[in-house]
């Protein structure tokens, strides 16, 4: 079956603890993106890249990191400096010359 | 940056009713527009999108939207609603800029369809 895959669902961590977050495409798609949903504030642009090894902040950059070292991943580290991650994250990907994005089912993180 | 609003947060509305949820989008240049839903629990789906031509455009299940250039807005709407299109619908806007093609949503607007 072809799509994206986000694991874990849910991830409950402490303060101060960096986390990553898994998105794998079997879709061949070049541009992937990591996107945070919190209520009433839609979908807001974390990371994205278009190509193997490169990757562009988006609108709230601060606090996370990416890497894209293979064309189907692109992990997602929410490190300690984030000042407020419980949120829902989703990942997507879209084709070379964008036509639309396709998403993952998510990952509901939990900072205690 | 392009910019897009919704202005409806949460609409409520009866089985057979019409719908239609704004959205206006800030953006000079070029654009490609799309409404996603998100039912409870499921993925973002794509619903319809908008590239170029006909500026009214038909998506799935009866869903329609209309690009009018002058106002900056992308419409969604259906005649009659019915209590399964209960979900969170989001309008998108991607435009080509220096860093490449970046999708930016707006904020959501809740629907309940009351049977």
């Amino acid at each position: 079956d072809g799509g994206i895959t986000q694991s874990p669902k849910y991830l409950f961590r402490k303060e101060g603890q960096n986390v990553t977050l898994s998105c794998e495409q079997n879709l061949n798609h070049d541009a992937m993106y990591w996107y945070r949903q919190d209520p009433g504030q839609g979908l807001r642009l974390i990371y994205y890249s278009q190509i193997v090894n490169d990757f562009q902040k988006g609108d709230i950059a601060e606090g996370y990191s990416v890497s894209r070292e293979k064309k189907e991943s692109f992990p997602l580290t929410v490190t300690s400096a984030q000042k407020n991650p419980t949120a829902f994250y989703l990942c997507a990907s879209s084709p070379q010359g964008y036509t639309e994005a396709f998403f993952g089912q998510g990952t509901r993180l939990t900072v205690v | 940056a392009q910019s897009v609003s919704q202005h409806n947060h949460h609409v409520i509305l009866s089985e057979a009713a019409s719908l239609e949820l704004g959205c206006n989008y800030s953006y000079g240049g070029t654009v490609n527009l799309f409404w996603y839903v998100q039912y409870p629990g499921q993925h973002l789906q794509l619903l319809l999108k908008y590239f170029s031509g006909d500026p009214l455009v038909k998506g799935i299940k009866g869903f329609e939207a209309e690009f009018i250039k002058s106002k900056f807005s992308f419409n969604l709407r259906k005649p009659s609603v019915q209590w399964s299109d209960t979900a969170e619908y989001f309008c998108a806007v991607t435009a080509n800029n220096n860093a490449g093609n970046m999708l930016t949503f707006g904020g959501g607007t809740r629907l309940m369809v009351k049977p």
